[in-house]
């Protein structure tokens, strides 16, 4: 099945700097890539996705990058705010079916 | 409010036990997934129901179980428990059958303490 790698576990950074955290997956197949923001006693929410078919995404703050023939795909955070601290979660599915593969989570800690 | 409804949100239990978490998805969503999230292991896919049908399963235990009624709610049954089994239990629900076609909706969670 597939296999998804995330990387750092944590993550601290100062207000004001950027992130970046990184994922690998291990099936060629897999053309889905969501990542989920849970602060901390909270629900995981989506906060971007990101398809096979493009190699980038931007959504204000936030941006995703991959790359297909690596296999990787990472999560970038520009100005980093305070409200940012959570476990970020990467996760990868493949076309045709139904599951979801998370990542084990990076915690990112903001300081002001 | 993402509009899925987990109850109890906390539960205590003693090891051999038996409990069942209840969740409500999105009115319209007809998929419904439980992950399990302890500290060291992150979001681990239990299983998927659909329409009332089990559609996927992931590293479901036999000890547990779980099935999507007609009016699509979903109950997750832990039996024999075990101190491992303390954990964070999400359902998620979603409109389509697939994980892969969009977002993940998730409840707030049961948190399941094993003493």
């Amino acid at each position: 099945g597939e296999n998804v790698e995330q990387h750092p576990s944590t993550l601290s950074v100062q207000e004001g700097d950027s992130a970046v955290i990184k994922c690998t997956y291990s099936d060629s197949a897999s053309n889905y890539f969501p990542w989920y923001k849970q602060e901390l006693g909270k629900r995981p929410q989506l906060i971007i996705d990101i398809r096979s078919n493009v190699g980038e995404k931007k959504d204000q703050r936030i941006a995703v990058t991959l790359n297909k023939t690596a296999k990787h795909f990472s999560l970038h955070i520009t100005e980093t705010q305070p409200e940012d601290s959570a476990v970020y979660f990467c996760a990868a599915s493949k076309q045709g079916y139904s599951t979801l593969t998370f990542g084990k989570g990076t915690m990112l800690l903001v300081s002001p | 409010d993402s509009g899925v409804t987990q109850t109890p949100k906390h539960l205590i239990t003693a090891t051999g036990q038996r409990v069942t978490l209840r969740c409500s998805p999105r009115s319209g969503d007809l998929s419904v997934y439980w992950y399990q999230q302890s500290l060291d292991q992150g979001l681990q896919f239990l299983i998927q129901y659909y329409n009332g049908e089990e559609r996927a399963k992931g590293n479901i235990l036999e000890r547990f179980s779980a099935q999507q009624f007609p009016d699509l709610h979903s109950e997750l049954n832990l039996s024999s428990l075990e101190l491992g089994d303390s954990a964070l239990y999400f359902c998620a629900s979603s409109v389509e059958i697939r994980a892969g076609t969009g977002e993940l909706f998730f409840g707030e969670g049961s948190r399941l303490t094993v003493l």
